[in-house]
């Protein structure tokens, strides 16, 4: 079964760093796209990057470059979205997604953020 | 960044009823070099991730019921719900794939009347 499985809920203090994780499997890893999209509570879905595990290439959305680094270990068929100091704002559930057009999501990971 | 902008916010539709949801993209994501629309559709059911409908403006995803469809060229795009079925009740986006940042439109909400 063509999967992505992400890592756990997540709580948090502002300040403090995380990284988040998605498994692939079921398909060639190395081969796909896979995007990050963040979903604050009640809100749509924005587009915060993507990256191709074959050769790492990445690229952000203005909106985010610099305030995350995305990264992936093609030999884990793992994907990753970091933060180096997390804001409340950051409070939403984050989803990877395969491909430009996204045939595979994971579950989701919320992140919630507070003091 | 292009900007994806749907129409409307929220609608409401009879069970078996045609639903249409229109989505406007600030400039074209037809590539003519393969002749394609880079644009997508998906649904969205409360407490679950998104699921693709369509790609390409009007290719079916696998296993999408025929009652889904999308048209469109350029900057103009529709998602048709024919014969509304309530498990249809979603919220549901398009997205443009042409270039990066992969913009998402607001979402429109359907619900049943």
């Amino acid at each position: 079964e063509v999967q992505l499985v992400q890592s756990g809920a997540e709580v948090k203090k502002p300040g403090e760093s995380l990284k988040i994780s998605c498994k692939g499997s079921g398909y060639s890893f190395t081969t796909y796209w896979i995007a990050w999209v963040r979903q604050m509570p009640g809100k749509g879905l924005e587009w915060m990057g993507i990256i191709y595990p074959g050769d790492s290439d990445t690229r952000y959305s203005p909106s985010f470059q610099g305030q995350v680094t995305i990264s992936a270990d093609k030999a884990i068929s793992t994907a990753y979205l970091q933060w180096s100091s997390l804001k409340a704002s950051d409070t939403a559930i984050y989803y990877c997604a395969r491909g430009n057009a996204s045939d595979i999501w994971g579950q989701g990971t919320r992140v919630t953020v507070s003091s | 960044d292009i900007v994806m902008t749907q129409s409307p916010d929220s609608l409401a539709v009879s069970l078996g009823a045609r639903a249409t949801i229109n989505c406007k993209s600030s400039q074209s994501v037809f590539y003519s070099s393969n002749n394609k629309n880079y644009l997508g559709w998906y649904q969205q059911k409360p407490g679950q991730p998104p699921k693709l409908l369509i790609y390409w403006a009007s290719t079916r995803e696998s296993g999408v019921p025929d009652r889904f469809s999308g048209s469109g060229s350029g900057t103009d795009f529709t998602l048709t719900i024919n014969s509304l079925q309530a498990e249809d009740v979603a919220v549901y986006f398009c997205q443009q794939f042409y270039s990066t940042p992969h913009t998402f439109g607001q979402g429109t909400k359907l619900e049943i009347k």
